[in-house]
């Protein structure tokens, strides 16, 4: 079976600073990875996925993430954060092209000014 | 790009009233599309998987005959939820898969409250 961890709960960051959110995964076959952020009582904003190709994928907004196989992760990072990022951000996964999205219980980014 | 309308985006009801989401591929046709509730400050959890003209297969725990889901074209699959009771409050949202390319596009979500 598909699951995605998300450990932290909450990451607090200065504007300015980097930031990551972290991301684990577990799925049977390759997996296609997904992070998405959501604004309070919005929608879901697709971020970036991971399909195949280089490990380090680019985004919307600046952010980007790196899929490392060996450690099953899929951590969400960007250079220099907004006090303008701060939503709640989920890490999804599939098995294979086709099935539903499985997210992780999200993590809430705050960046203070 | 790829839009998927999601209708209404908010609506409140009366304990034992049923309310009826819409979710509709705008540019692209759907095969399936996929229903997801979020409970306040918690994850997605898929409900189910709705295809064009067949029974949707609905996740372990999830009511088939109180969550009832409708998916008639290509383009658009409905969600109606029976008997709402104040424990259905949630936000819902629906994902939809582009039959060509296998893209899964989200729509903008309903906010349910039952008083």
């Amino acid at each position: 079976a598909q699951s995605v961890a998300q450990p932290e709960d909450q990451v607090n960051v200065a504007e300015g600073n980097p930031l990551t959110v972290k991301c684990t995964y577990s799925v049977s076959g390759n997996p296609y990875l997904f992070w998405y952020v959501q604004y309070p009582n919005r929608g879901l904003q697709f971020l970036l996925k991971y399909i195949t190709g280089d490990n380090l994928v680019k985004g919307s907004y600046g952010f980007e993430a790196e899929f490392n196989k060996s450690q099953t992760s899929f951590h969400l990072k960007k250079p220099s954060a907004l006090v303008s990022d701060s939503a709640l951000y989920f890490c999804a996964v599939r098995d294979q092209a086709g099935t539903a999205l499985i997210f992780g219980k999200g993590t809430t980014l705050s960046v203070s000014s | 790009g790829a839009v998927v309308s999601q209708h209404p985006s908010w609506v409140i009801c009366k304990s034992g009233t049923s309310v009826k989401i819409e979710c509709r591929s705008l540019d692209f046709q759907a095969t399936t599309m996929f229903w997801y509730r979020q409970f306040p400050k918690q994850s997605l959890m898929l409900m189910a998987t709705s295809n064009e003209g067949s029974k949707a297969t609905y996740e372990q725990g999830v009511e088939k005959d109180k969550f009832l889901i409708n998916h008639a074209s290509l383009t658009l699959s409905t969600l109606t939820v029976t008997s709402a009771h104040p424990e259905d409050s949630s936000f819902y949202i629906c994902s939809a898969r582009d039959s060509f390319n296998e893209k899964l596009f989200f729509g903008s979500g309903t906010q349910l409250s039952v008083l």
